[in-house]
């Protein structure tokens, strides 16, 4: 099945270690995306990337890093200098940036301690 | 992009239908509007965009306004399942890079047995 996968749904770290959210789509889409959820909050975008290898910061990637490498795959990286990285993460993909409808992951819960 | 309006919650009785309303007064000409909801804990999904004109699909109905400075969302037959946090988003299709899905808050369906 075609289809956009993110995991794992649940993860947890300590205070200070960075951690990477993995997403991978089969559906051939040039664009993904990374948002973060906060309880209660609507969706921020946190990067975006148009084509391999290129990638833009959205509204809040302070703390934040990516990869393109592979059209498939769009890893998000969570570092130390987040400074409130315990959130909800959903990553997106679409055919292209300005595709009107967006393919969702179920999304990834870190808990960091 | 335009910014919406959504109340933060309504009820919905289960069977009866559910009108959803989103203003955006301040929509551009050449801005869709689009519905996604959120069931709790999983990824926004897409149900419906339209322009100017009237749309329908196999999810809801879109009724938007002659002068577009408000649509409705409308399910015909809720049910149980149906509960989730519903977005009204405007956006241009082209726009490339800039072009971003911007969430806010959304409405909370509570759909009642």
């Amino acid at each position: 099945d075609g289809g956009i996968t993110q995991s794992p749904k649940y993860l947890f770290r300590k205070e200070g270690q960075n951690v990477t959210l993995s997403c991978e789509q089969n559906l051939n889409h040039d664009a993904m995306y990374w948002y973060r959820q906060d309880p209660g909050q609507g969706l921020r975008l946190i990067y975006y990337s148009q084509i391999v290898n290129d990638f833009q910061k959205g509204d809040i990637a302070e703390g934040y890093s990516v990869s393109r490498e592979k059209k498939e795959s769009f890893p998000l990286t969570v570092t130390s200098a987040q400074k409130n990285p315990t959130a909800f993460y959903l990553c997106a993909s679409s055919i292209y940036v300005s595709s009107t409808e967006a393919f969702f992951g179920q999304g990834t819960r870190l808990t960091v301690v | 992009d335009a910014k919406t309006t959504q109340p933060p919650s309504m009820d919905c009785a289960e069977g009866r239908a559910a009108n959803l309303p989103c203003n955006h007064s301040t929509i551009s000409g050449n801005e869709y509007v689009y519905w996604y909801r959120q069931i709790h804990s999983q990824g926004p999904q897409y149900i419906i965009h339209g322009l100017k004109n009237n749309e329908t699909n196999e999810m809801a109905s879109l009724i938007i306004t002659e002068d577009r400075k408000s649509s409705t969302l409308i399910l015909p037959h809720a049910t149980l399942r149906d509960t989730a946090v519903y977005y009204c988003i405007v956006r241009a299709p082209e726009g490339g890079a800039t072009n971003k899905l911007i969430f806010g808050t959304g409405t909370l369906l509570a759909v009642q047995p």
